[in-house]
């Protein structure tokens, strides 16, 4: 069955420390994505990826490191996490290859920067 | 400005009502859409696509893409309780890369 797993779950941190989220899908899927939602905004595409070792700016990529480190993985870095990136996290794969298909969603990291 | 605008912001609806979302892009690079949900506590799931003008239904849902005004919308038909959740408008262009984006979201209440 299509999976997309994140880790961890729920993250507290201090204002400048340093946080990965990990993300990992057992698709096949070329494509990888990573939002944040918050109220009012819905999700917001913060970097995304088409493969190991490419990375595309998104939308709102300030604050945001990301890196594409096989097929499977992708990983989001906050190297000097601030209380505005107090947000929900979610990470997406898809196949674009034609099929056009509609990104896959994992269970999504609640983050917390005090 | 998000190039995706949703509409309304909530929604209440009795059981067995109609509910019915909307979503305007401002890009007309934009060739595929899509409609998801996303219940308290879950990743958001896809309901449905739709990349053609004109209608698509599945079951109680009903899509309508216009790409000339760059609008699309969804009808929920006899609503149930389990259909309370947000409901995103998502995106798509395909210029040098493979780009999904999301509207704010509707959230639907669904009242017995």
């Amino acid at each position: 069955e299509a999976a997309v797993t994140q880790s961890p779950r729920n993250k507290v941190t201090v204002t400048g420390g340093n946080v990965t989220l990990s993300c990992r899908q057992t698709n096949s899927h070329n494509y990888m994505y990573w939002y944040r939602q918050d109220t009012g905004h819905g999700l917001r595409l913060i970097h995304y990826s088409y493969g190991a070792g490419n990375l595309q700016i998104g939308d709102v990529p300030d604050g945001y490191k990301a890196t594409r480190t096989t097929q499977e993985d992708f990983f989001l870095l906050l190297e000097l996490a601030s209380p505005s990136q107090t947000s929900l996290y979610f990470c997406a794969s898809s196949d674009a290859g034609g099929s056009n298909q509609a990104p896959l969603f994992g269970e999504g990291t609640r983050l917390s920067v005090l | 400005q998000q190039k995706v605008q949703q509409s309304p912001e909530s929604l209440s609806v009795p059981e067995g009502g109609m509910a019915s979302f909307n979503c305007t892009s401002s890009d007309r690079n934009f060739q595929y859409f899509w409609w998801y949900r996303q219940h308290s506590g879950e990743g958001p799931k896809a309901l449905m696509s739709i990349f053609s003008d004109g209608d698509k239904k599945e079951g109680r849902f009903t899509a309508h893409l216009n790409k000339a005004s760059l609008h699309v919308s969804l009808h929920i038909r006899d609503s149930q309780p389990s259909d309370s959740a947000l409901y995103f408008c998502a995106a798509s262009e395909q210029t040098g890369g493979y780009k999904v984006v999301f509207g704010s979201g509707t959230r639907l209440l669904v009242s017995p």
